[in-house]
């Protein structure tokens, strides 16, 4: 079956680093994607992963190590505006069909 | 700029009556287009994949006639929530496929009364 977990909720504080986790079991593998969304909004690229290491783009890092099945979002120097809901996604293979994490909460406080 | 424009981004309609969604992708011919549902404080559910010049495919327990899926063209892509009730109330969000990023619509609040 299809199975993406992350932290459902997270705190951290205006400008330090805050790592989210994903693992994930899914049937089939071609690439992981981070998301960002606000509430009422649609979720915002952030990055893709189809190789193992890390990805940097700017304040945004994430890193893929697919024989373990896992992923993380590393956020530097938090912002107020980066209190948003952030998404796990794996596309699956043959396609672009991409399946979704429930999601994890960040909440940045001053 | 959007690439992807969805509308409308908010409807309230009567239980029972029929609401179509449109999906337009603005800068690529998008063979395939996927439709998802999103409740509150939940993550984004799968509901259908919407194949240019065919049929979609639907996700293990969505109800292919109720929620009816056109993609007549390759840039736009329609779902039209038939007879729908309050419990149809939800976000929905199309996006299109690339190869490295999939690019999202605004998403519709449908609010069924």
């Amino acid at each position: 079956g299809q199975n993406i977990d992350q932290p459902t909720e997270m705190t951290a504080t205006e400008g330090a680093i805050v790592q989210i986790n994903c693992t994930y079991q899914t049937s089939g593998f071609n690439g992981l994607f981070w998301y960002q969304q606000h509430a009422g909004e649609a979720p915002t690229f952030l990055s893709y992963n189809v190789l193992d290491g890390l990805e940097e783009k700017g304040r945004f890092s994430s890193f893929l190590s697919r024989s373990k099945g896992y992923s993380y979002l590393l956020l530097k120097e938090l912002q107020m505006k980066d209190s948003a809901s952030y998404l796990c996604a794996v596309r699956d293979t043959g396609g672009f069909k991409t399946i979704f994490g429930a999601g994890t909460r960040l909440f940045v406080k001053a | 700029g959007a690439v992807v424009s969805q509308h409308p981004s908010w409807v309230i309609c009567k239980s029972g009556t029929s609401v179509k969604i449109e999906c337009r992708s603005l800068d690529f011919q998008a063979t395939t287009m996927f439709w998802y549902r999103q409740f509150p404080k939940q993550s984004l559910m799968l509901m259908a994949t919407s194949n240019e010049g065919s049929k979609a495919t639907y996700e293990q327990g969505v109800e292919k006639d109720k929620f009816l899926i056109n993609h007549a063209s390759l840039t736009l892509s329609t779902l039209t929530v038939t007879s729908a009730h309050p419990e149809d109330s939800s976000f929905y969000i199309c996006s299109e496929g690339r190869e490295t990023e999939a690019f999202f619509g605004q998403g519709t609040r449908l609010t069924v009364v």
